[in-house]
């Protein structure tokens, strides 16, 4: 169990531009979740797959935002045109799938993103 | 809808004392219950979960917790605190139907400060 896997680690950019973040989850988990935390907050779910559908998106997922899951494995997470308000923890976690319902989701150590 | 409540945004001990630290839940149906800790600039860490059974469940680091339906609460309990606890502490809830596609909400937190 290699766990889940995140880079980069951080990720400072200008105000307008855009970012792409990646995760690798570990291993035949075949759900995989995004989420965000910003200072003194608790993390909030972004966006749900299991396999490579994305089969749930929260509100806070703005159009600005697109996830993907090519075959099932990794995920990236692209934000264009960044805004001050996407500075935040970014969270992956993953957990496996069919019929197990109450595994607990791995986490990474997240991408910590800085808009200037 | 789901929510978590964690009483008390900074709880301050001192080595060796007693630490507990306070969730509650809103939810139709019981939830399946978790607490997770957090390090300065890392990801999450699973404590402890609750899903079924004894209502009394044993985490990592001599931690534990307890599953009051009546109450609608998940409380977090360590007899003597150590140094090395000093971190976050979430507690996350997730809908056991499965509806949700078993995402996580979680509280806002509690930072836990360990006084030598």
């Amino acid at each position: 169990d290699t766990g889940v896997s995140q880079n980069p680690r951080h990720k400072i950019t200008k105000r307008g531009q855009n970012v792409t973040f990646r995760c690798d989850p570990i291993s035949e988990h075949n759900r995989l979740y995004w989420y965000r935390q910003t200072l003194g907050q608790g993390p909030e779910f972004l966006t749900y797959f299991q396999n490579e559908a994305q089969l749930e998106k929260s509100r806070l997922l703005s159009d600005r935002f697109s996830a993907e899951r090519p075959k099932g494995s990794f995920s990236t997470l692209e934000i264009q045109r960044t805004e001050q308000g996407d500075s935040a923890m970014y969270l992956c976690a993953s957990s496996p799938g069919g019929g197990i319902s109450n595994q607990p989701q791995h986490f990474g150590d997240g991408t910590r993103l800085s808009i200037l | 809808a789901q929510s978590v409540t964690q009483l008390g945004s900074h709880v301050s001990v001192s080595e060796g004392a007693l630490v507990l630290l306070r969730c509650n839940y809103s939810s139709s149906v019981p939830p399946y219950l978790f607490w997770y800790v957090q390090y300065p600039n890392q990801g999450l860490q699973l404590l402890l979960k609750y899903t079924t059974g004894a209502t009394l469940v044993k985490g990592i680091n001599g931690f534990e917790a307890e599953f009051k339906k009546s109450e609608t609460s998940f409380h977090l309990t360590k007899p003597s605190a150590h140094m090395s606890d000093a971190a976050e502490y979430f507690c996350a809830v997730s809908d056991r139907s499965g509806g949700s596609n078993y995402k996580l909400t979680f509280g806002k937190g509690t930072l836990l400060t360990v006084n030598p």
